[in-house]
């Protein structure tokens, strides 16, 4: 059973519309991430949350971005109005011991 | 800013062979390093790390060694295997405090290891 599922591992989306990315992490960790990577380039850093906060975000993470956890276990990616470029795979992570545990990724794709 | 670099995005290696993948940073405030394999529609999987206060961490048929004066270090995979066929990404942090940490990645190199 994977440590971290991120749903849906697909989703395509129209330019402008709100996208919402969902990780539930399995252990009882306080640290999340999400970082992305568009195609063939590297992967980025988004945002660290911990204890139901943001602790530090990326240029990136600009305004229509937003990350909750709205009951305490699920760990969501807001987009609220996508753009073309933001098409990626979306990685959430936690930390355990030097590292990170990734999800499968959500690819999310803006057309 | 790339803090992290892998420069050879792909490399081919007959399979027993040995793969040498390398990394170069230039954050000195990087003190562990970390390679991540990732297959495609996957997230990336720890692989193997190793810290600033050593040279050499070997885990079976993967080493990687790390040059703090040139900053640069590099994973070898002894023999190399078809399953290893994959992005390999090296990335670097600062240590864990108080269970945060926040990792840089490379562009990734995409091995394919020939039969």
């Amino acid at each position: 059973e994977p440590e971290v599922t991120q749903t849906p591992s697909h989703q395509v989306t129209q330019m402008g519309q709100e996208v919402i990315l969902r990780c539930v992490p399995i252990s009882n960790h306080l640290y999340f991430y999400w970082y992305r990577q568009i195609l063939g380039q590297k992967v980025e850093f988004l945002v660290s949350f911990y204890n139901n906060e943001i602790s530090e975000k990326s240029e990136i993470f600009d305004d229509q971005f937003s990350v909750e956890r709205p009951d305490g276990s699920n760990f969501t990616l807001k987009i609220r109005s996508t753009k073309l470029e933001d098409s990626a795979m979306y990685f959430c992570a936690r930390t355990g011991g030097y590292g990170y545990t990734f999800g499968s990724g959500t690819r999310l794709t803006v057309v | 800013d790339q803090q992290v670099k892998q420069n050879s995005p792909s490399l081919s290696v007959q399979e027993g062979r040995i793969s040498i993948l390398n990394c170069d940073y230039t954050n000195s405030m990087f003190d562990y390093f970390l390679w991540y394999k990732k297959y495609p529609a996957e997230g990336p999987t720890f692989l193997i790390s190793i810290s600033s206060i050593k040279d050499k961490n070997e885990d079976g048929r993967f080493t990687v060694f790390l040059n703090k004066s040139a900053k640069h270090l590099s994973l070898h995979i002894v023999p190399s295997q078809p399953g290893d066929s994959a992005v390999y990404f090296c990335a670097a942090t600062n240590s864990v405090s108080g269970g945060y940490q926040k990792v840089t990645f490379g562009t990734g190199t995409k091995l394919q290891v020939i039969p």
